[in-house]
This record gives structure tokens, sequence and C-alpha cells, in this order.
């Protein structure tokens, strides 16, 4: 079992619509999490990270589930300039590990 | 305060050459690391060093190697090019080994 997994997708939405990523991570004693956004060819950005009660920046939201080791991203109100690979991205001894990434191609 | 920077952006290798892609930051980060990338797969770590002389081996060592002589400059050296390293390849550097990692903006090596 890979240590994070994602939904590679890709995900095809209309502008405005509202999309959810999820990503289960299998080691339970993970303390931080993040979501990084990736370009095309690009180098990975953090978007967000991940609180246990859960954050909201804007049109973004994300959720931990640490019972079930999940963790969501929300984006509302889907822009063009939202398309981009998200990178679900948790910490496994000492180190950060990230999942392959869920593609997202927002369409006028 | 240029961050974290790679070079070169480009590189076409032969097989058994060798060459070494440079990364520098200049964010006083004690924690560096490489990792590759293959077209449609996530982020894999090649070597890490928590600090000036200290490195240690990531997922994917092999075929690679590493120094870290500064806090800023943390090379990675290809000896004997193959094409299995064919990928781009991503510096990073962090305060903390579990806070926000900055990225280089990647060197792609092609290797025929």
């Amino acid at each position: 079992r890979k240590e994070v997994e994602q939904d590679p997708g890709p995900f095809n939405v209309p502008e405005g619509a509202t999309v959810a990523f999820n990503c289960t991570y299998s080691n339970s004693a993970s303390q931080s999490f993040f979501w990084y956004r990736q370009d095309c060819r690009k180098e990975p950005k953090l978007l967000m990270s991940v609180y246990s009660s859960g954050n909201e920046d804007g049109r973004f939201t994300a959720q931990l589930n640490r019972a079930s080791q999940y963790i969501s991203l929300l984006i509302r109100d889907s822009k063009l300039s939202d398309s981009a690979t998200y990178l679900c991205v948790v910490t496994s001894a000492g180190k950060l590990i990230f999942g392959q990434g869920t593609e997202l191609s927002v369409k006028p | 305060n240029a961050g974290v920077t790679q070079t070169p952006k480009f590189r076409i290798l032969k097989i058994g050459q060798s060459m070494t892609l440079q990364c520098a930051q200049d964010m006083n980060h004690n924690y560096m690391y490489w990792y590759r990338q293959d077209p449609g797969m996530g982020l894999k770590l090649i070597y890490y060093s928590v600090g000036a002389g200290i490195t240690d081996k990531g997922e994917v060592p092999n075929g690679y190697n590493v120094s870290r002589s500064t806090t800023e400059d943390f090379p990675l050296r290809l000896e004997l090019a193959a094409p299995s390293q064919t990928s781009v390849y991503f510096c990073a550097s962090s305060q903390g080994t579990t806070d926000t990692q900055y990225f280089g903006p990647g060197t792609r090596l092609t290797v025929l």
C-alpha cells in the first residue's frame, strides 16, 4: 500500500463548479499535512497546510479526518487558473511524502 | 531573495556520461532535498541533508551522489548516466523536517 494515495484524475469541470479531492495516508503517526499545487512543467508550491480543525483560504477548504486517515481539499467557484495538479503531502518518519497528484482541468 | 535556484534548466546526456546538478538556497535553511519526478508520477526522494556535512539516502538513491559542504549548496552528482535517469529533478529546502518545502524550478534531464 502506498503511503499517500490520491485519485489521479483528471477531473474535468466547468468554470464555477465545486470540486473535491481526497487523499488517504497509511501512517497513523503522521502529524503534518499539506496541499501543494503544481502547474504543468513547474515546481510544486505550497497551497495550504491542513489543520486538525479544518481550515479555509478563500475558495479553498482543507479538512483532516485522523480516524479515517484522509485529507480533503474543496475548491469552490472554480476558475480557469485553478487548472493544475494538486499534491497531497503527509509527514512520515520526519520526511514529507508526496502523493502522485490529482489533475484538475477547469473548462470555460 | 532568490529562494532556491537550480542549474542547468535542461540537459541531454549520453549513456555513461557524468554531470552535476547544482542547487543553491539563500534562506539559511538547514534542510535540503533532491527529488525526481517521472511523467505522471509523484515526487520521489533521492537524497536529503539536515545540515552542512550531513547527508542521507532517500527512497531512490542508486546512481546518484550528493555532498553538502555549505548550508547554501547541495549538488547532485550522476556518475554513469542511464536512460532510467531521464526525469525532472527538483531541489527543495525547508526550515525543519516537517515544515513547508520550497522548490527550485527543476532540471529536465534526458539520457539517450
